[in-house]
Parts: structure tokens; sequence; C-alpha cells
């Protein structure tokens, strides 16, 4: 069912760094692609969100990446903290679908 | 401003049992997703539910089934309980027009032993 599929499946990074999470997706149906964070013990929250007719999307330290052509996007996060340290998802979604397609997760790790 | 809440937060069942766990969606909205998250996985869509009826189905059997009520808040209902049934489960809220973000609760830990 899956056909979002997601990169690295874990990540260290060392505080102030940059963190990058990738996404790859099939269907070219899909015109919604958010990111979810996970604490855990806690439900996915939304992080940052992008349609495909813009390439990039800045909300605070969080950029998301958007290539058409590729069916490609990806995550960055900037000056990564210790409080960052979660699981995040990539998601997708078609116009007129309902059913969010989610990638397998990354877990991130922000070493102080 | 309350949020999406489940319940109850963790569960134990027994193999061929029946389950039902709830969710209150957040204010001011009419949309009700269910979504299973397998250990170490991303939540799979299970169905969703808007005025009351199913309106879209992900690939889960018919032991699975839920209901949405006038209050908008919402059951999902797992039959004859298999071992691999044992997961989070979440639910997410939404509005129906506009293409709303989901909002998702904490979800209900389901073992089955």
């Amino acid at each position: 069912q899956q056909q979002v599929k997601q990169s690295p499946q874990s990540l260290i990074v060392q505080k102030g760094g940059i963190s990058i999470i990738n996404c790859a997706y099939e269907n070219t149906a899909f015109d919604y692609f958010p990111w979810y964070q996970q604490f855990p013990g806690k439900g996915p929250a939304l992080l940052i969100a992008i349609r495909p007719d813009v390439s990039e999307k800045k909300e605070g330290r969080f950029t998301i990446s958007f290539n058409k052509s590729a069916k490609q996007f990806s995550l960055h996060i900037m000056d990564s903290q210790p409080g960052d340290s979660a699981t995040y998802f990539c998601a997708a979604r078609g116009y007129n679908n309902n059913d969010m397609r989610f990638g397998a997760g990354t877990r991130l790790t922000v070493k102080p | 401003d309350a949020g999406v809440t489940q319940s109850p937060t963790h569960l134990i069942k027994t193999r061929g049992q029946q389950v039902t766990l709830r969710c209150s969606p957040k204010s001011g909205h009419d949309t009700v997703s269910w979504y299973q998250q397998a250990l170490g996985q991303g939540p799979q869509f299970i169905f969703q539910y808007y005025e009351e009826e199913e309106r879209q189905r992900g690939n889960f059997p018919d032991r699975f089934s839920g209901h949405q009520f006038p209050n908008y808040s919402s059951e999902l209902n797992v039959n004859a309980l298999l071992l691999g049934d044992s997961a989070l489960y979440l639910c997410a809220s939404s509005l129906w027009t506009g293409r709303s973000p989901l909002h998702f609760g904490n979800g209900t830990r389901l073992t089955v032993t």
C-alpha cells in the first residue's frame, strides 16, 4: 500500500547542524505533501506542508524542497536542536482522495 | 480548544476477541479518519467517516468497521482479533471542505495476545 519511500531510516546530527530527510513518491496524482513530527507516546503532528505548484516552502527552521519532475521532496531542519529529536514522516495525498500515504519514518537524534 | 481525544490509551485483548476504540474530533471538525501504525512503521489509512457514512476505505478487511455519531465522534471496531492487529490506532480529524490538514490524537495502543 505504501507509495511513499522515505530515507534514511535513522539520522544522527550534532546540535546546530542541518538534518535532511528525503522522500520519493510514485503516484503523479498526489498534490499535497505534508511532513509530520511524532514524539514517543504521541500522535503525529503536522510540521509543514507543500503543494506541487511551488518548489520550496520555509517555516522557521524547517524547509521543504520539492522536485516535481523527479517526484521527490525533502525536509531540511536548520540549526537542529536536541528538542527536534523525534520521528519524522513524509506523506502524500491526491486531490479528492482522503487516503494519506505515509513514508516509513526517519528517527532523528540530535546530539548536544 | 480541545484537540483530538482517543480512548482508551492502552488495551490488551486475546486472539478472537472484539474491540471498540473511541475518538472525539477536534472542536469544529466534521470528518474522522482512522489509521493503524505498526511498530516502526508509518500510519496506514483504514477508513474515513463524514456525515455518519464511510467515505473512503483503505486496504483493510471487513473485520475492521466503524461508525460516526451525529456529534462527529467515531468508533473503530475490530472483530476476530489477530496477533497482527497489535498496533497503535490513530484517529485524525479534519474538515471535509477545503482539504484541511489532519489533526491526530495520541492513539490507542492495542496489544493482542
